[in-house]
């Protein structure tokens, strides 16, 4: 079956250091790879997705690339800020099992300190 | 656009009492949603699938009759929690794929959750 893993948390960091949360995969089929963002007492957000292997998810300067030779997916993001304290989920969706469900990691809790 | 509400976002409520929760999506049509289930400091426990206008797919070790589960339009599904119990206590999130496919056939636009707390 599917399954994805991610580095346990927290992951604690100064403001403006640089960030990388692993996160590998297991997956049958050819699955398109998503980051989500969950603030407090929210619900998740999508952060980026890449759907073929060597493409680079980007948004809000955080970056992942789909790695499909080390199963990986790892988000970096040059400078962190403290508005970036957040939850974030390393997912899945593959088409060939589950019709697009997602498989989720268990998620890296980030702190970030002024 | 692309965006998915629930309502309520928070309810506190007694032991043996139900809960209906809303999950609409505003700006586009979902013929599939998805109802999660979130433990403090864990992932999300995919419950359902629900498709409009057909029976919910639970997922293995979820009563069906404890959590009922309904979608009557394409932007409306709702989960009831039925006799509620201190561990129903959770933090439920829905989740819906657009009709047309926005973002792809494998995006989900997630809601905001809601908080259920049963005394």
């Amino acid at each position: 079956g599917n399954s994805v893993t991610q580095m346990e948390g927290p992951v604690t960091l100064s403001e403006e250091a640089f960030l990388t949360i692993n996160c590998t995969y297991t997956a049958t089929g050819y699955p398109s790879l998503f980051w989500y963002v969950q603030y407090p007492g929210e619900g998740l957000q999508l952060l980026l997705k890449a759907t073929k292997a060597d493409d680079k998810g980007s948004n809000k300067g955080f970056e992942a690339t789909y790695r499909k030779e080390t199963t990986s997916f790892h988000l970096e993001k040059g400078s962190v800020q403290v508005s970036d304290s957040a939850v974030y989920f390393c997912a899945l969706s593959d088409s060939l099992i589950g019709s697009y469900i997602p498989t989720f990691g268990r998620g890296t809790s980030l702190i970030v300190h002024p | 656009g692309a965006v998915v509400s629930q309502h309520p976002s928070w309810v506190i409520c007694k032991s043996g009492t139900s809960v209906k929760i809303e999950c609409r999506s505003l700006d586009f049509q979902a013929t599939t949603m998805f109802w999660y289930r979130q433990f403090p400091k864990q992932s999300l426990m995919l419950m359902a699938t629900s498709n409009e206008g057909s029976k919910a797919t639970y997922e293995q070790g979820v009563e069906k009759d404890k959590f009922l589960i309904n979608h009557a339009s394409l932007t409306l599904s709702t989960l009831t929690v039925t006799s509620a119990h201190p561990e129903d206590s959770s933090f439920y999130i829905c989740s819906a794929r657009d009709r047309l496919g926005q973002g792809g056939p494998d995006t989900q636009y997630f809601g905001p959750g809601t908080r259920l707390t049963v005394l």
